[in-house]
């Protein structure tokens, strides 16, 4: 149980296009899920808390206007980059908090994105 | 300022033997740790954890131990095997829905 999927998992992309990634809780019901950036040989990077319903909640430095977060369901919660740059380039992770005594997070599998 | 911290960034240790990967953290309002295992180009994925009011937790080959005066907690794999070599993460996290804080990991090699 507790699998989280990530769509796609790998994406090329030109500059100044825009990239959707969706992560989706398969097996149960998250209404918090969190999206992070890993940069190499780097810890992962918390960018934003997105809970299903209501506005993200951005981490200082990322900016909201460029990477655009929706959770409009309990299994579902997009990651769009807008007008990607080469330095967008990067591996993507979200993760789906199941609540219950001891919460915990599931990870998808990471989204590798590559701007050209 | 890092609030969870591994300071070894790599490990190597002969398959059969123990691996010890150590983490410390500076946040006394953390409550539970986990610890993560990541593949290249994987997401980390869920290894074993540990509430704060306990210290030690098993499971099958993974012990956790947490040292709450001293603000470490350490993973004990035995034994190791070739599988097991990836980067280990360390996370912890306060009360409620608040994310986690990771460490930068740990690369572990198991020699066979």
């Amino acid at each position: 149980g507790a699998v989280v999927s990530q769509h796609p998992s790998r994406v090329i992309c030109k500059s100044g296009t825009s990239v959707k990634i969706e992560c989706r809780s398969l097996d149960f019901q998250a209404t918090t899920m969190f999206w992070y950036r890993q940069f190499p040989k780097q810890s992962l990077m918390l960018m934003a808390t997105s809970n299903e319903g209501s506005k993200a909640t951005y981490e200082q430095g990322v900016e909201k206007d460029k990477f655009l977060i929706n959770h409009a369901s309990l299994t579902l919660s997009t990651l769009t980059v807008t007008s990607a740059h080469p330095e967008d380039s990067s591996f993507y992770i979200c993760s789906a908090l199941l609540a219950g005594a001891t919460d915990t997070q599931y990870f998808g599998p990471g989204t590798r994105l590559t701007v050209l | 300022d890092q609030q969870v911290k591994q300071n070894s960034p790599s490990l190597s240790v002969q398959e059969g033997r123990i691996s010890i990967l150590n983490c410390d953290y500076t946040n006394s309002m953390f409550d539970y740790f986990l610890w993560y295992k990541k593949y290249p180009a994987e997401g980390p994925t869920f290894l074993i954890s540990i509430s704060s009011i306990k210290d030690k937790n098993e499971d099958g080959r993974f012990t956790v131990f947490l040292n709450k005066s001293a603000k470490h907690l350490s993973l004990h794999i035995v034994p190791s095997q070739p599988g097991d070599s990836a980067v280990y993460f360390c996370a912890a996290s306060g009360a409620g829905n608040t994310p986690l804080v990771f460490g930068k990991g740990t690369r572990l090699s198991v020699i066979a």
